[in-house]
């Protein structure tokens, strides 16, 4: 059962446009949404994360966005870069649960064309 | 260490045999997480340990799957009886606090992982 579905397997944008990746979650109980960067061969690495009681969170040129009605996430990067190409995972929580479990989405593979 | 360490980095086993994946988090990281990724899926959870207690296992797959966490630091996931399913990428991170609550990123660094091949 897939709390957090990342539909989209890849994506393939130009270099200087603008890449959107999609998130979907299905438990209400998640408060703290974030996306994760992964290269190959490493572990991922934190990119940005998001409140349920924000709708919008931007670092440079990473915004996420945040529809809680709609139990939607979206990760905005503009403009693309080469260096953008890896994989990116939203994962979500809630502070109801003692432990900061984390629940990841399958990845999305971005591919940025120079 | 800066970083939270696991060996080895990959590993290549027999269907049958056992095999332990070593971590080592982060000096003072009172929160260690294991979590799996197998080919084409996303980061599967397994198990937390907070201090040298797991109060969450309930993403190990089987009997087959076992950890332990010693001295609040280094921590080793024991699969015994591989099978050629368990082939994934192990992923350990740790964490400083016992929640999230307070940190951007959630306080979660991931180690770079073990690959486990079953032949």
């Amino acid at each position: 059962d897939q709390q957090v579905k990342q539909n989209s397997p890849s994506l393939s944008v130009q270099e200087g446009r603008i890449s959107i990746l999609n998130c979907d979650y299905t438990n209400s109980m998640f408060d703290y949404f974030l996306w994760y960067k992964k290269y190959p061969a490493e572990g991922p690495t934190f990119l940005i994360s998001i409140s349920s009681i924000k709708d919008k969170n931007e670092d440079g040129r990473f915004t996420v966005f945040l529809n809680k009605s709609a139990k939607h996430l979206s990760l905005h990067i503009v403009p693309s870069q080469p260096g953008d190409s890896a994989v990116y995972f939203c994962a979500a929580s809630d502070f109801t649960g003692a432990n900061s479990k984390l629940t990841f989405g399958k990845g999305i593979t971005l591919s940025v064309r120079p | 260490g800066a970083g939270v360490s696991q060996s080895p980095s990959n590993k290549v086993t027999e269907k049958g045999k056992d095999v332990e994946l070593r971590c080592d988090p982060i000096s003072g990281h009172t929160a260690l997480y294991w979590y799996r990724q197998s080919l084409g899926q996303g980061l599967e959870f397994l198990i937390y340990f907070q201090g040298n207690s797991a109060p969450d296992k309930s993403g190990l797959p089987s009997d087959r799957f076992s950890a332990e966490r010693t001295g609040g630091s280094v921590s080793t996931l024991t699969i015994q009886r591989t099978q050629q399913e368990d082939s994934a990428v192990y992923l350990c991170a740790s964490s400083s606090r016992l929640s999230g609550r307070g940190f951007s990123n959630y306080g979660y660094t991931f180690g770079s992982g073990t690959r486990l091949t079953v032949v």
